[in-house]
């Protein structure tokens, strides 16, 4: 099976950097996915790592580290609209499927 | 126009009643799949589909049933609602031919069960 961890709440202020762990447990690693999700709405693709170290996209960055079971997505220069609930999900070979975990809500305050 | 569509985005409904989600994609892919999100569990993988011909149950399947009418349609079906049914529902698309296998989420349906 797979077990994702993330933790469930941060507050930063506009304008700054905030960092969202997810730490996994799985056989036959095959990729991390990040989504956004605002209140309400579907969840949307930020990023995917299958190999260590750091993928950049705009204000976006996400690292993994395999051998960790572990990835972090970072998000710099804050925006009001950068609150939403953060997911990470892991793909598995033979498990045809994703596991998501159960997302980090980040709420950004002026 | 939505790449992925999902019909109705709000339903309310009482419980014993047989409910319809629909869900209609433009993107092209062969993968199709149902989700079902309650606060605090995340999102729960209820049924897939690789192909027109491939049904594949996920992690909660129990009291849903879903059909692929064509490469485009997957719809999921609640025979019997019941209130621990009341969910946001979400249908998602992905195309393994690319590599990543990205999984792009509809709007989703808000469903009430009274």
């Amino acid at each position: 099976g797979q077990n994702i961890d993330q933790p469930t709440e941060m507050t930063a202020t506009e304008g700054a950097i905030v960092q969202i762990n997810c730490t996994y447990q799985t056989s036959g690693f095959n990729g991390l996915f990040w989504y956004q999700q605002h209140a309400g709405e579907a969840p949307t693709f930020l990023s995917y790592n299958v190999l260590d170290g750091l993928e950049e996209k705009g204000r976006f960055s996400s690292f993994l580290s395999r051998s960790k079971g572990y990835s972090y997505l970072l998000l710099k220069e804050l925006q009001m609209k950068d609150s939403a609930s953060y997911l990470c999900a892991v793909s598995s070979y033979g498990n045809n499927r994703l596991a998501f975990g159960k997302g980090n809500q980040v709420v950004v305050i002026p | 126009d939505a790449d992925v569509t999902q019909t109705p985005r709000n339903r309310i409904t009482k419980t014993g009643k047989r409910i319809m989600l629909e869900c209609s994609q433009t993107k092209g892919h062969d993968r199709m799949y149902w989700y079902r999100q309650d606060p605090g569990l995340g999102l729960r993988l209820i049924y897939y589909s690789f192909d027109v011909k491939d049904i594949n149950k996920g992690e909660i399947s129990d009291g849903y049933s879903v059909s692929r009418q064509a490469q485009a349609k997957f719809s999921l079906s609640l025979e019997s609602a019941i209130p621990n049914q009341t969910a946001l529902y979400f249908c998602a698309t992905s195309d393994q031919d690319r590599g990543t296998d990205t999984q792009y989420f509809g709007p989703g349906t808000r469903l009430t069960v009274l």
